[in-house]
């Protein structure tokens, strides 16, 4: 059965400090890895995965997909409170309709 | 990125009132448009799968005459909540992809308060 696992679950940090958020997945036919933030409304698109290796940055956010290992990072560099949210992974398996394969979610609160 | 918005953005019935609810692709059309539901503190959960013109796709578990789904144009569905009944008030959430779209993008929600 196709899944995704996200870790850790839920996260306290001080704001300034760095953290990294996990996902693992199996699939039987992977074709991306996707970030999502989800505060108080429905999930905002961070960042879309396809090859090994390759980084993806957006400000104090980046992420980077291994395949062989079959996992994805999402890294977030001088935390601020404003990054407090729900950062949700998901693949695409490549099925019909694209449906994705959500993960739990880490729930991320950065105190002042 | 493609823009979705959802009508109405909050719902408060009555219990066996029906309840419609509206996902526009704004820019874009989206030949495949998903429905989901999220309860307090839980992830999403896809309730169902519509591509336009066709029936939609029900998860495990949903039921398809209680959740009715409409995806008549490439830029509009609809999900209608029948006889709603306070277990179904939950935060209600549209995605749409299609054409040059490579995932989904979402609309802002619609949370539906049955009394």
């Amino acid at each position: 059965e196709d899944k995704v696992v996200q870790s850790p679950l839920s996260l306290v940090v001080h704001e300034g400090d760095t953290v990294t958020l996990n996902c693992s997945y199996e699939v039987t036919n992977f074709r991306s890895l996707l970030w999502y933030k989800q505060e108080k409304k429905a999930p905002t698109f961070l960042f879309m995965l396809t090859s090994s290796g390759i980084e993806k940055k957006s400000g104090r956010l980046s992420s980077i997909l291994d395949k062989k290992e079959l996992f994805s990072i999402l890294n977030i560099t001088a935390t601020q409170t404003g990054d407090s949210a729900v950062y949700l992974c998901a693949v695409d398996n490549a099925g019909n309709n694209r449906k994705l394969i959500w993960g739990l979610g880490t729930s991320l609160a950065v105190n002042p | 990125g493609a823009v979705v918005s959802q009508h109405p953005s909050w719902v408060i019935c009555k219990s066996g009132t029906s309840v419609k609810i509206e996902c526009r692709s704004l820019d874009f059309q989206a030949t495949t448009m998903f429905w989901y539901r999220q309860f307090p503190k839980q992830s999403l959960m896809l309730m169902a799968t519509s591509n336009e013109g066709s029936k939609a796709t029900y998860e495990q578990g949903v039921e398809k005459d209680k959740f009715l789904i409409n995806h008549a144009s490439l830029t509009l569905s609809t999900l209608t909540v029948t006889s709603a009944h306070p277990e179904d008030s939950s935060f209600y959430i549209c995605s749409a992809t299609g054409g040059d779209q490579e995932t989904q993008y979402f609309g802002p929600g619609t949370r539906l308060l049955v009394l």
